[in-house]
């Protein structure tokens, strides 16, 4: 099956530090990779869409200044945390849908990054 | 807009009897749903899903989702509950519609647990 991994598991930082998480796609190309942030006891949120040499759609709400996205090939994202404080300790997690998918294709997660900010 | 509802926070269950974990949705034409699963500290397994036909969908570990497009409803179900079966699951839905909304939507999250 497709798999998606995330590096690093986890990490902890320093505020004012800038955290860089990978998603990559192992065994699939992935043309648009998705990155959520979940809170403790909460649902997936959705943080932005991100399309492989484009610039990432980012929700309402999410700043893309601090939240910065790279897609820079058909299977890898990167997601930058700058600047990072206490309140940016969360779990990130990535998603990806095939290339080869049609429209409807449940999307491929990654394990998720435990960032904690000291 | 579209929206997922899992009514219930937590729901507990014995091990070998049959659970059902609700979850209701609103997009504005035709569904994709889905079910995913969640263990402590780890990302989403897909579960199942729901695109057309059969209304009753059989997935991952036994278990099995039943799509009634008239309660908008689309319940998880397992026959007999395991202990292993203990995780949070998540209802997701998509509109599927030509111009619809192509992002996932989550809900809250069901506690499932499996009491020995």
């Amino acid at each position: 099956g497709a798999v998606v991994s995330q590096h690093p598991s986890w990490v902890i930082c320093k505020s004012g530090t800038s955290v860089k998480i990978e998603c990559r796609s192992l065994d699939f190309q992935a043309t648009t990779m998705f990155w959520y942030r979940q809170f403790p006891k909460q649902s997936l949120m959705l943080m932005a869409t991100s399309n492989e040499g484009s610039k990432a759609t980012y929700e309402q709400g999410v700043e893309k200044d601090k939240f910065l996205i790279n897609h820079a090939s058909l299977t890898l994202s990167t997601l930058t945390v700058t600047s990072a404080h206490p309140e940016d300790s969360s779990f990130y997690i990535c998603s990806a849908n095939p290339r080869q998918a049609s429209s409807y294709n449940e999307q491929f997660f990654g394990p998720g990054t435990r960032l904690t900010v000291l | 807009a579209q929206s997922v509802a899992q009514p219930e926070d937590q729901v507990n269950v014995a091990e070998g009897n049959p659970l059902t974990v609700k979850c209701t949705y609103s997009v504005s034409g035709n569904p994709y749903l889905f079910w995913y699963v969640q263990y402590p500290n780890r990302g989403l397994q897909f579960l199942l899903k729901y695109i057309t036909g059969d209304n009753l969908v059989k997935g991952s570990y036994g278990f099995e989702a039943e799509f009634n497009k008239s309660q908008t409803s689309f319940h998880l179900k397992k026959p007999s509950a395991l202990v292993s079966d203990s995780a949070l699951y998540f209802c997701a839905v998509r509109d599927r519609s030509p111009g619809g909304y192509q992002k996932v939507t989550f809900g809250t999250g069901t506690k499932l647990q499996v009491i020995p």
